[in-house]
């Protein structure tokens, strides 16, 4: 089954620095990679995904990059604010399935006022 | 659009007792749902995934006589934690897939259980 790794485990940045978080994934059959951002005692909410016949995708402050080959994708954020502190948790379809998502161990972001 | 809604928020129930959680889509039929089991300051972890009108497929290592899963329309499951013991005190959320789109998930908001 899909395995899913994550970096780092927890990050933290300054306001208006960018933060990045880097996820590895074994199922070379997944084509869907969604992030979440859960905020303290929150429902994880999808903030971008993609989908691997695409290599970026963006939205505002918030970008995706999909490395196929190398089985991995990375989430930037851009000009951090304090209401981006949350846990980021990337995702990864299971390939024998589509149906269902695996989940990375979760990177705890600060951004420091 | 692309509400879930989970009922109970919060459960505190004795030790043997049942407990039966409700997730439902509000404005959209789900085909299928999803039972993540959440831990502190842990991921999420896939429980079961529940389809409308057939039986749930378990995850490796969850009790299937445990946490009974049913999803009797396009708009509710429940799980029911039977004969609930302490170590099942946990952070329970579903999320559920809109039929209109391939992939997207909309999270509930979770259950605290808690066994005593």
């Amino acid at each position: 089954g899909e395995n899913v790794e994550q970096h780092p485990s927890t990050l933290s940045v300054q306001e208006g620095d960018s933060a990045v978080i880097k996820c590895t994934y074994s199922d070379s059959a997944s084509n869907y990679f969604p992030w979440y951002k859960q905020e303290l005692g929150k429902r994880p909410q999808l903030i971008i995904d993609i989908r691997s016949n695409v290599g970026e995708k963006k939205d505002q402050r918030i970008a995706v990059t999909l490395n196929k080959t190398a089985k991995h994708f990375s989430l930037h954020i851009t000009e951090t604010q304090p209401e981006d502190s949350a846990v980021y948790f990337c995702a990864a379809s299971d390939g024998t399935s589509y149906d269902k998502v695996i989940f990375g161990p979760g990177t705890s972001l600060s951004v420091i006022p | 659009g692309a509400v879930v809604s989970q009922h109970p928020s919060r459960v505190i129930c004795k030790s043997g007792t049942s407990v039966k959680i409700e997730c439902r889509s509000l404005d959209f039929q789900a085909t299928t749902m999803f039972w993540y089991r959440q831990f502190p300051k842990k991921s999420l972890m896939l429980m079961a995934t529940s389809n409308e009108g057939s039986k749930a497929t378990y995850e490796q290592g969850v009790e299937k006589d445990k946490f009974l899963i049913n999803h009797a329309s396009l708009t509710l499951s429940t799980l029911t934690v039977t004969s609930a013991h302490p170590e099942d005190s946990s952070f329970y959320i579903c999320s559920a897939r809109d039929r209109r789109h391939t992939y997207e998930q909309y999270f509930g908001p979770g259950t605290r259980l808690t066994v005593t």
